[in-house]
């Protein structure tokens, strides 16, 4: 049973490009979330896809975009990179109908550097 | 934005030792806590969900307790193992997102 898998693991970006990171869910995992987790803080929430549709989104500007497929992956897009965005981003899925005592699944994440 | 926050930091404990961590969270608009044990090179992984006032959970050595009318919750770990070593986070499901704390790092001296 495969967990989540998130690519890539690692990239490095100049400010000012583009990045997209990719997530596979749990097998079963019908939503799917994204977190930002930067040096020395906790994950913080970006938005969550269910039926290929945003569902609630955190803090973050309109930079930070996202998509979900048929297949309940899921994409994180990060236009005009700056340097603040260097961090771990963590995709987690979960069951929509467990949202209050179902955990969440993490992936391993992807470390994104920007220079 | 909802403020969690755990204490302490950090922690480093002789192997053996039993040990405990804190979370504090908004009390109003609680829905869920949960606990995450997060090793090194590893995904975090769920310990806990808990939901209701008083709630105790229980897993091996580990175990947790919650009080939501106060809004903290506590983490407990008997007799600590090296391979305890890891950071524990906490989060507060509340406006149907998670608020994460910025976890406790356990360090297990053999």
């Amino acid at each position: 049973d495969a967990g989540v898998t998130q690519s890539p693991t690692h990239l490095i970006k100049t400010r000012g490009q583009q990045v997209t990171l990719r997530c596979s869910p749990k097998s079963g995992h019908d939503t799917v979330s994204w977190y930002q987790q930067a040096l020395g803080q906790g994950p913080q929430f970006i938005f969550q896809y269910y039926e290929e549709e945003e569902r609630q989104r955190g803090n973050f500007p309109d930079r930070f975009s996202g998509h979900q497929f048929p297949n309940y992956s899921s994409e994180l897009n990060v236009n005009a990179l700056l340097l603040g965005d260097s961090a771990l981003y963590l995709c987690a899925s979960s069951l929509s109908l467990g949202l209050y005592n179902s955990p969440l699944h993490f992936g391993n994440g992807t470390r994104l550097t920007v220079t | 934005i909802l403020n969690v926050e755990q204490s302490p930091q950090s922690l480093h404990v002789q192997e053996g030792d039993s040990t405990n961590f804190t979370c504090s969270f908004p009390s109003s608009n609680f829905y869920a806590l949960h606990w995450y044990r997060w090793e090194t090179a590893k995904s975090p992984e769920a310990l806990f969900v808990m939901t209701l006032n008083g709630d105790e959970k229980k897993k091996g050595r580990i175990s947790a307790t919650l009080n939501t009318k106060e809004g903290y919750s506590y983490l407990y770990i008997k007799g600590s193992q090296p391979e305890d070593s890891a950071t524990y986070l906490c989060a507060s499901l509340a406006e149907d997102q998670f608020y994460f704390g910025t976890g406790t790092s356990l360090t297990v001296i053999p």
